[in-house]
C-alpha cells in the first residue's frame, strides 16, 4: 500500500494568513493526488484533483502543487470558512485509495 | 445537479452486519466508481472500497474479508455490507462518487459525497 503523510498535523493561523500543508507519498505517484476539505458535521469536499486542478466552484485562493512524492496545498489568504481539516489522497494505486492523516487548521 | 442520499441502521451490536445504501440522483450512473469511506470518532478518513456500474469491485485489504459492495443499476443505488462488527467499526460512513478522466483505476477523485451516517457498534 502507498502511505500518505501530511505535515503538520495541525496549525493555528489568522484570517488573511497564507497557509501551506505538505503531503508526502511513500512512493512516486506522479500527479495523482487529490485534496479534500472536511468541516465537522459535513461531508468532505473535493478541492483539488490531479495535484493542481481546482475543482469547479472552489475559490482561487486554494492551489495545489507538486509531483512524484511531495505535494502542497496552499491557501493564499485564509478566510473564516477555511477552518477545517484537510486531507490528501493518492489516486495512483488502488486498492486502497489511501488518505493522509489530516491537517487541522485552527483559528489563532 | 448530482445528489447522493444514504441511509441505514445507526445502532448495531457486536457481531452484527452493517448495511448502508446510497441512492444517486442526477447525472449518469455509468462510468464512475461508487465508493464508501468512513471516519471513526476523532480519526481520519479511511477508504473502504468501490464498485462500478458493471459490479466490478475494489476493497481495502484491511477490510476485504468482511466487506461486500454491490450495485443496483435499475435503481441507481449502491450498497455496503460490513460483517462481524466490533466497536472499532464505529464511525461516520460516507458514500461518494469516484470520477476519473482516464476511464481506469488511476486518477479517480471523489467529487460528490453523501451526507454521512453515524454507525455505532455497542452491546
Amino acid at each position: 500500500d502507498i502511505q500518505m503523510t501530511q505535515s503538520p498535523s495541525s496549525l493555528s493561523a489568522s484570517i488573511g494568513d497564507r497557509v501551506t500543508i505538505t503531503c508526502r507519498a511513500s512512493q512516486t505517484i506522479s500527479t495523482y493526488l487529490n485534496w479534500y476539505q472536511h468541516e465537522p458535521g459535513k461531508a468532505p469536499k473535493l478541492l483539488i484533483y490531479a495535484a493542481s486542478i481546482l475543482q469547479s466552484g472552489v475559490p482561487s485562493r486554494f492551489s495545489g502543487g507538486g509531483s512524484g512524492t511531495a505535494f502542497t496545498l496552499t491557501i493564499s489568504s485564509l478566510q473564516p470558512g477555511d477552518f477545517a481539516t484537510y486531507y490528501c489522497q493518492q489516486s495512483y494505486s488502488a486498492p486502497p485509495r489511501t488518505f493522509g492523516q489530516g491537517t487541522k487548521v485552527e483559528i489563532k | 445537479q448530482v445528489q447522493l442520499q444514504q441511509w441505514g441502521a445507526g445502532l448495531l451490536k457486536p457481531s452484527e452486519t452493517l448495511s448502508q445504501t446510497c441512492a444517486v440522483y442526477g447525472g449518469s450512473f455509468s462510468d464512475y466508481y461508487w465508493s464508501w469511506i468512513r471516519q471513526p470518532p476523532g480519526k481520519g478518513l479511511e477508504w473502504i472500497g468501490e464498485v462500478n456500474h458493471n459490479g466490478a469491485t475494489n476493497y481495502n485489504p484491511s477490510l476485504k474479508s468482511r466487506v461486500t459492495i454491490s450495485v443496483d443499476t435499475s435503481k441507481n443505488q449502491f450498497s455496503l455490507k460490513l460483517r462481524s462488527l466490533t466497536a472499532a467499526d464505529t464511525a461516520v460512513y460516507y458514500c461518494a462518487r469516484g470520477r476519473g478522466a482516464r476511464g481506469d483505476l488511476i486518477g479517480v477523485y471523489l467529487d460528490y459525497w453523501g451526507q454521512g451516517t453515524l454507525v455505532t457498534v455497542s452491546s
